[in-house]
């Protein structure tokens, strides 16, 4: 069974180009979360998602950002126009019904 | 709003010492506590999880302990090695969705 996979591990984008970062949570896993995680901080809660419905997106910033779990397919973190205070590592993790969160090996994207 | 604190920030010893990271919560209404390994530009790899009916786990050379009452739990590394170097990090689950809330994490550094 492999483990959560996470696409593009590293991201390198211009000011004002957009993001899109991958999430495949493992098989059998219908709960995805996001985190991110700023330089030389821990990492905070964006959103959480169940197939198809954004359950909590309460720590997501309300512009530019967005995230969805489609029936088929990854989830995807997506951010509008990028700015320099987006660089970070983004973290995704999965799991069953509940109980432990399995992360992934983040993407780590750069803001030029 | 939880707030996880991990003291002290940063630990440095020489090999085959025990480590102590300390890890407090202000919520102690919490469904699990996790400890994560972070390696430098990685991922996080789960090293022990308590469920908040639990005392303390125990896996090999580390042992965590967990007092909800007081909110706070203790992560023991037996016999520390220089492989022990990284980033550990603190995270509580909420009951309801289980999105966790993570402390800023201890960076352990071994010295041969």
């Amino acid at each position: 069974n492999a483990g959560v996979m996470q696409n593009p591990r590293h991201l390198v984008r211009r000011r004002g180009q957009e993001a899109r970062l991958r999430c495949s949570p493992m098989k059998g896993h219908s709960h995805v979360y996001w985190y991110r995680q700023l330089p030389e901080e821990g990492l905070k809660f964006m959103v959480y998602l169940q197939k198809e419905n954004i359950i909590d997106e309460s720590g997501m910033p309300k512009e530019r950002f967005s995230a969805e779990f489609p029936k088929e397919g990854p989830s995807i973190l997506r951010i509008q126009q990028v700015v320099r205070g987006d660089s970070a590592a983004y973290f995704c993790a999965s799991s069953p019904l509940a109980d432990t969160q399995y992360f992934g090996p983040g993407t780590r994207l750069t803001v030029l | 709003k939880q707030e996880v604190t991990q003291i002290p920030a940063a630990l440095s010893v020489p090999e085959g010492e025990n480590l102590v990271l300390n890890c407090s919560f202000t919520d102690s209404a919490i469904y699990n506590l996790q400890w994560f390994r972070q390696d430098p530009g990685k991922g996080l790899t789960s090293l022990l999880l308590i469920q908040s009916s639990q005392r303390e786990q125990t896996s090999g050379r580390l042992n965590a302990s967990l007092d909800k009452s007081s909110g706070r739990s203790t992560l023991y590394i037996a016999a520390s090695q220089p492989g022990d170097s990284a980033t550990y990090l603190c995270a509580v689950g909420r009951g309801d969705d289980y999105k966790l809330s993570f402390g800023a994490g201890t960076t352990v550094t071994v010295r041969a």
